[in-house]
């Protein structure tokens, strides 16, 4: 099984900061790495797939990066919609699909 | 649009059946998965179904207790959860895989709740 590592637990940050999540894979996943938001109450919302790629509808203050096993989402200038959990998921190799522990951003 | 129903209070070692009515795409042509997530944790996929139901795949936690099946011609995708424990207490969300070979969510339903308590 393929265990993702998001680091950190939580990133406190200002609006306007640009805040950056990581994302680490215990093997290695080529670019198959999906971002996700939720926010409270709320079912998450697919940002980005295939590492890089933003989901339709997804501001470009959002990107992706990386391959292998090591992946970044970067929030360039935060708005305050964005306060939220965010969670990777890898679909190389499964079963099974695997998740991410969450970086929840929140306001300092 | 994905829309799941069927969950509940159950009591530990009883049953459910979870459903999650599709619209606005083409049922059929997309794997379905459930993906639940507990109480202030994070999210965990349980298990998903292809396109004409001839592979079923389920994460460990959840093999030989859980059963995924659809129905093409309702819409609709099935999650039947038996012997249930207080560890399957979680908010249960259908998603549709992006396809056969890249196994990403999009859409989510909104989630139907399960506890499993006495």
């Amino acid at each position: 099984e393929i265990v993702m590592t998001q680091s950190p637990a939580t990133l406190s940050v200002s609006p306007g900061d640009r805040a950056t999540l990581s994302c680490r894979a215990s093997q290695t996943i080529s670019n198959s790495l999906a971002w996700y938001q939720q926010k409270p109450g709320q079912a998450p919302r697919l940002l980005m797939y295939d590492a890089s790629t933003r989901a339709t509808g997804v501001p470009a203050r959002f990107s992706g990066s990386g391959s292998g096993t090591e992946f970044t989402l970067t929030i360039s200038s935060l708005q305050s919609e964005d306060f939220a959990a965010y969670f990777c998921q890898q679909y190389s190799i499964w079963p099974p699909l695997t998740f991410g522990g969450g970086t929840k951003v929140q306001l300092k | 649009q994905l829309m799941e129903s069927g969950g509940g209070l159950v009591q530990p070692g009883g049953s459910l059946r979870l459903s999650c009515a599709a619209s606005g795409f083409t049922f059929s042509h997309y794997w379905m998965s459930w993906v639940r997530q507990a109480p202030g944790k994070g999210l965990e996929w349980v298990a998903n179904v292809r396109q004409d139901g001839s592979e079923k795949y389920y994460a460990d936690s959840v093999k030989g207790r859980f059963t995924i099946s659809r129905d093409n011609a309702k819409n609709s995708v099935y999650l039947q959860l038996n012997s249930l424990r207080a560890e399957d207490t979680a908010l249960y969300y259908c998603a549709r895989d992006y396809s056969s070979s890249r196994h990403w969510f999009d859409p989510w339903g909104q989630g139907t709740q399960v506890t499993v308590s006495s």
